[in-house]
Protein backbone atom coordinates (compact mmCIF):
# COMPACT_ATOMS: atom_id res chain seq x y z
CA UNK A 1 0.00 0.00 0.00
CA UNK A 2 1.41 2.97 -1.05
CA UNK A 3 -1.28 5.49 -0.80
CA UNK A 4 -2.14 8.54 1.28
CA UNK A 5 -5.70 8.78 1.33
CA UNK A 6 -7.41 12.32 1.81
CA UNK A 7 -10.93 12.75 2.92
CA UNK A 8 -13.27 14.95 2.21
CA UNK A 9 -12.07 15.43 -1.77
CA UNK A 10 -14.06 18.36 -2.05
CA UNK A 11 -15.75 20.55 0.77
CA UNK A 12 -17.68 23.92 1.12
CA UNK A 13 -17.12 25.51 4.06
CA UNK A 14 -19.08 28.68 5.87
CA UNK A 15 -16.88 30.97 7.63
CA UNK A 16 -18.89 30.09 11.29
CA UNK A 17 -18.50 26.35 10.17
CA UNK A 18 -15.92 23.96 11.91
CA UNK A 19 -15.17 21.41 9.78
CA UNK A 20 -11.98 18.62 10.07
CA UNK A 21 -9.48 17.19 6.82
CA UNK A 22 -8.26 13.81 7.42
CA UNK A 23 -5.55 12.01 6.02
CA UNK A 24 -4.12 7.98 6.36
CA UNK A 25 -1.58 6.24 5.39
CA UNK A 26 -0.13 2.31 6.33
CA UNK A 27 3.11 2.53 5.22
CA UNK A 28 5.02 2.76 8.50
CA UNK A 29 5.93 6.64 7.82
CA UNK A 30 6.81 8.37 10.81
CA UNK A 31 6.80 11.91 9.59
CA UNK A 32 3.34 13.28 7.93
CA UNK A 33 2.76 16.99 6.84
CA UNK A 34 0.34 19.65 5.62
CA UNK A 35 0.93 21.43 3.06
CA UNK A 36 -1.44 24.43 0.98
CA UNK A 37 -1.29 25.02 -2.44
CA UNK A 38 -3.48 27.98 -4.09
CA UNK A 39 -4.11 27.46 -8.21
CA UNK A 40 -0.50 27.63 -10.11
CA UNK A 41 1.54 27.85 -6.92
CA UNK A 42 3.86 25.68 -5.81
CA UNK A 43 2.50 23.81 -2.02
CA UNK A 44 3.44 25.88 0.51
CA UNK A 45 4.40 23.80 3.80
CA UNK A 46 1.96 23.97 7.46
CA UNK A 47 3.27 21.37 9.72
CA UNK A 48 5.57 18.61 10.06
CA UNK A 49 4.53 15.77 12.64
CA UNK A 50 7.46 13.65 13.31
CA UNK A 51 6.66 10.38 15.78
CA UNK A 52 3.17 11.72 16.52
CA UNK A 53 4.83 14.93 17.90
CA UNK A 54 4.85 18.07 15.89
CA UNK A 55 7.97 19.22 14.07
CA UNK A 56 7.39 22.48 12.43
CA UNK A 57 4.72 25.12 12.45
CA UNK A 58 5.11 27.45 10.02
CA UNK A 59 3.32 30.42 11.37
CA UNK A 60 -0.16 29.36 10.54
CA UNK A 61 -3.16 30.97 11.91
CA UNK A 62 -5.23 29.49 15.07
CA UNK A 63 -7.20 29.01 12.53
CA UNK A 64 -6.18 26.08 11.70
CA UNK A 65 -5.29 23.26 14.73
CA UNK A 66 -3.99 19.82 13.59
CA UNK A 67 -3.73 16.59 15.15
CA UNK A 68 -1.91 13.34 15.01
CA UNK A 69 -4.02 10.75 17.06
CA UNK A 70 -1.18 8.11 16.04
CA UNK A 71 1.26 7.02 13.27
CA UNK A 72 -1.29 6.63 10.63
CA UNK A 73 -3.53 9.46 11.00
CA UNK A 74 -3.81 13.17 10.55
CA UNK A 75 -6.45 15.60 11.14
CA UNK A 76 -6.46 19.05 10.04
CA UNK A 77 -9.33 20.90 12.01
CA UNK A 78 -10.95 23.96 10.69
CA UNK A 79 -12.26 26.93 12.53
CA UNK A 80 -13.90 30.30 11.28
CA UNK A 81 -12.01 30.26 8.00
CA UNK A 82 -11.50 33.32 5.67
CA UNK A 83 -12.41 32.86 2.04
CA UNK A 84 -9.13 33.39 1.42
CA UNK A 85 -8.38 29.94 2.54
CA UNK A 86 -9.79 28.51 0.28
CA UNK A 87 -7.09 26.21 -1.46
CA UNK A 88 -6.00 22.72 -1.99
CA UNK A 89 -4.82 21.05 1.18
CA UNK A 90 -2.80 18.68 0.58
CA UNK A 91 -1.09 15.95 3.27
CA UNK A 92 2.64 14.07 2.81
CA UNK A 93 4.26 10.90 4.28
CA UNK A 94 7.54 9.93 4.35
CA UNK A 95 9.78 7.46 5.99
CA UNK A 96 11.64 9.93 8.32
CA UNK A 97 11.89 14.16 8.06
CA UNK A 98 12.55 14.73 4.87
CA UNK A 99 15.21 13.03 2.61
CA UNK A 100 13.42 10.41 2.18
CA UNK A 101 10.23 10.24 -0.69
CA UNK A 102 7.41 12.28 0.53
CA UNK A 103 4.17 10.60 -0.87
CA UNK A 104 1.32 12.89 -1.73
CA UNK A 105 -2.26 12.83 -1.00
CA UNK A 106 -5.31 13.53 -4.07
CA UNK A 107 -5.62 16.72 -1.74
CA UNK A 108 -8.86 18.62 -0.13
CA UNK A 109 -10.38 20.91 -2.31
CA UNK A 110 -11.38 23.63 0.18
CA UNK A 111 -13.63 26.48 -0.78
CA UNK A 112 -15.12 29.07 2.01
CA UNK A 113 -17.67 30.89 1.52
CA UNK B 1 15.99 29.82 5.74
CA UNK B 2 16.10 27.88 2.12
CA UNK B 3 14.93 29.65 -0.67
CA UNK B 4 14.76 27.58 -4.08
CA UNK B 5 14.32 29.78 -7.70
CA UNK B 6 13.04 27.99 -10.73
CA UNK B 7 13.51 28.77 -14.22
CA UNK B 8 11.93 29.12 -16.62
CA UNK B 9 7.93 29.37 -15.51
CA UNK B 10 6.72 28.10 -18.44
CA UNK B 11 8.60 26.09 -21.68
CA UNK B 12 7.19 24.72 -24.90
CA UNK B 13 8.81 21.87 -26.70
CA UNK B 14 8.01 19.61 -29.68
CA UNK B 15 7.43 16.22 -29.21
CA UNK B 16 10.85 14.63 -29.11
CA UNK B 17 12.36 17.53 -28.14
CA UNK B 18 14.40 17.51 -25.21
CA UNK B 19 13.63 20.13 -21.88
CA UNK B 20 15.69 21.39 -19.07
CA UNK B 21 14.53 23.03 -15.62
CA UNK B 22 16.71 24.89 -13.40
CA UNK B 23 16.61 25.63 -10.09
CA UNK B 24 19.11 27.02 -7.56
CA UNK B 25 19.12 27.12 -3.92
CA UNK B 26 20.79 29.31 -1.17
CA UNK B 27 21.04 27.16 1.66
CA UNK B 28 24.21 25.08 1.78
CA UNK B 29 23.16 23.11 4.11
CA UNK B 30 20.04 21.10 1.69
CA UNK B 31 21.62 17.58 0.68
CA UNK B 32 18.27 16.30 -0.40
CA UNK B 33 16.69 17.60 -3.75
CA UNK B 34 13.92 15.86 -5.02
CA UNK B 35 11.56 16.62 -8.69
CA UNK B 36 7.52 16.53 -8.61
CA UNK B 37 5.05 16.48 -11.38
CA UNK B 38 1.51 17.46 -11.01
CA UNK B 39 -1.05 16.91 -13.85
CA UNK B 40 -4.36 19.42 -13.41
CA UNK B 41 -6.39 18.48 -10.93
CA UNK B 42 -4.23 15.43 -9.67
CA UNK B 43 -1.22 15.34 -6.47
CA UNK B 44 2.22 16.37 -7.02
CA UNK B 45 4.03 12.91 -7.78
CA UNK B 46 7.96 12.51 -7.53
CA UNK B 47 9.76 11.24 -10.58
CA UNK B 48 13.48 11.90 -9.37
CA UNK B 49 15.28 12.86 -6.60
CA UNK B 50 19.27 13.22 -5.63
CA UNK B 51 21.35 13.78 -2.97
CA UNK B 52 24.26 15.67 -2.36
CA UNK B 53 26.58 12.86 -2.65
CA UNK B 54 26.09 12.11 -6.23
CA UNK B 55 26.25 14.26 -9.38
CA UNK B 56 24.00 12.76 -11.50
CA UNK B 57 21.32 10.53 -11.68
CA UNK B 58 19.56 9.08 -14.91
CA UNK B 59 16.30 7.20 -14.91
CA UNK B 60 15.38 6.38 -18.68
CA UNK B 61 13.99 9.45 -20.48
CA UNK B 62 14.45 11.48 -17.30
CA UNK B 63 17.98 12.89 -15.00
CA UNK B 64 19.26 15.26 -12.45
CA UNK B 65 22.42 17.13 -11.85
CA UNK B 66 23.10 18.62 -9.33
CA UNK B 67 26.41 21.17 -8.94
CA UNK B 68 27.02 21.65 -4.93
CA UNK B 69 29.60 24.21 -5.24
CA UNK B 70 26.94 26.48 -7.66
CA UNK B 71 23.90 24.92 -6.06
CA UNK B 72 22.35 24.54 -8.61
CA UNK B 73 20.10 21.39 -9.97
CA UNK B 74 18.84 20.68 -13.19
CA UNK B 75 16.13 17.98 -14.59
CA UNK B 76 16.66 17.08 -18.18
CA UNK B 77 13.95 15.27 -20.06
CA UNK B 78 14.66 13.63 -23.48
CA UNK B 79 12.64 12.56 -26.37
CA UNK B 80 9.44 14.41 -24.48
CA UNK B 81 6.05 13.22 -24.93
CA UNK B 82 2.47 14.80 -25.12
CA UNK B 83 2.03 12.78 -21.81
CA UNK B 84 5.26 14.69 -20.21
CA UNK B 85 3.07 18.15 -20.00
CA UNK B 86 2.58 18.72 -16.73
CA UNK B 87 3.78 21.49 -14.05
CA UNK B 88 6.94 20.36 -12.14
CA UNK B 89 8.30 21.86 -8.86
CA UNK B 90 11.83 21.14 -7.83
CA UNK B 91 12.64 21.16 -3.82
CA UNK B 92 14.84 21.08 -1.63
CA UNK B 93 15.33 20.12 1.88
CA UNK B 94 17.77 18.76 4.92
CA UNK B 95 18.57 15.45 5.34
CA UNK B 96 17.78 14.65 9.38
CA UNK B 97 18.05 16.83 12.62
CA UNK B 98 14.88 18.51 13.93
CA UNK B 99 13.84 20.15 10.60
CA UNK B 100 12.45 18.49 7.88
CA UNK B 101 10.27 20.24 5.48
CA UNK B 102 10.39 20.53 1.10
CA UNK B 103 10.84 23.99 0.14
CA UNK B 104 9.37 24.23 -3.49
CA UNK B 105 10.61 26.48 -6.34
CA UNK B 106 7.52 27.96 -8.23
CA UNK B 107 7.17 25.59 -10.60
CA UNK B 108 7.80 25.24 -14.79
CA UNK B 109 4.24 24.51 -16.68
CA UNK B 110 5.51 22.35 -19.47
CA UNK B 111 3.79 21.89 -22.67
CA UNK B 112 4.74 19.38 -25.25
CA UNK B 113 3.22 19.58 -28.45
CA UNK B 114 2.51 16.71 -30.73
Amino acid sequence: DTEVTQTPKHLVMGMTNKKSLKCEQHMGHRAMYWYKQKAKKPPELMFVYSYEKLSINESVPSRFSPECPNSSLLNLHLHALQPEDSALYLCASSLGLQGTEAFFGQGTRLTVV
Amino acid sequence: GENVEQHPSTLSVQEGDSAVIKCTYSDSASNYFPWYKQELGKRPQLIIDIRSNVGEKKDQRIAVTLNKTAKHFSLHITETQPEDSAVYFCAASKYGGSQGNLIFGKGTKLSVKP
